[in-house]
């Protein structure tokens, strides 16, 4: 089975400016994590998304928002993207979103702000 | 709140010789607990989890990690270290829904 994928891989942008990042989870997860990882403040929860619906939320400004498809895809925005936004961004793919599942992490993408 | 906490920033620690990284933990319930190791430039890979049942638990890559609920504490053991081994390590706690609060991490030099 393939692995969590997260496009792109390395982005830059420059304050202002607004950001979308992509996440397929693997087949047959229907639930998946976002998690913000900088060397301030470590890894911190962003939002978790189930069947198209946002179901738990971390403690972040509303400039990061997300969604997820009917596929399982999910993407999250950043918009009006600050200097302190610059993180490795992590998904997170589970069965259901169960406590006792198993999360499987995708490489991250690297968003550097400018 | 749910929160962990691993002491040692940075562990050096010769090749062959054994380790184990310290994670405590503050949560209110019976915590499911996990070890999660990242290399640089990529995810994390979960090593363990911990949810009920025996205390001592087995992961991949020969660790293991002791669930010891009067010390709060879910410390990462492994008898001989390989230069593989090198890397950051995440100990985590399971919070609301499968919301994951992670520790500081550990960064784990080998050295030969």
């Amino acid at each position: 089975k393939a692995g969590v994928t997260q496009t792109p891989r390395y982005l830059i942008k420059t304050r202002g400016q607004q950001v979308t990042l992509s996440c397929s989870p693997i087949s047959g997860h229907r639930s998946v994590s976002w998690y913000q990882q900088t060397p301030g403040q470590g890894l911190q929860f962003l939002f978790e998304y189930f069947s198209e619906t946002q179901r738990n939320k971390g403690n972040f400004p509303g400039r990061f928002s997300g969604r997820q498809f009917s596929n399982s895809r999910s993407e999250m925005n950043v918009s009006t993207l600050e200097l302190g936004d610059s993180a490795l961004y992590l998904c997170a793919s589970s069965l259901v979103g169960q406590k006792t599942d198993t999360q499987y992490f995708g490489p991250g993408t690297r968003l550097t702000v400018l | 709140a749910q929160s962990v906490t691993q002491p040692d920033i940075h562990i050096t620690v010769s090749e062959g010789a054994s380790l184990e990284l310290r994670c405590n933990y503050s949560y209110g319930a019976t915590p499911y607990l996990f070890w999660y190791v990242q290399s640089p430039g990529q995810g994390l890979q979960l090593l363990l989890k911990y949810f009920s049942g025996d205390t001592l638990v087995q992961g991949i890559k020969g660790f293991e990690a002791e669930f010891k609920r009067s010390q709060s504490s879910f410390n990462l053991r492994k008898p001989s270290v390989h230069w593989s081994d090198a890397a950051e390590y995440f100990c985590a706690v399971g919070a609301r829904g499968n919301k994951l609060v992670f520790g500081a991490g550990t960064i784990l030099r080998v050295k030969s």
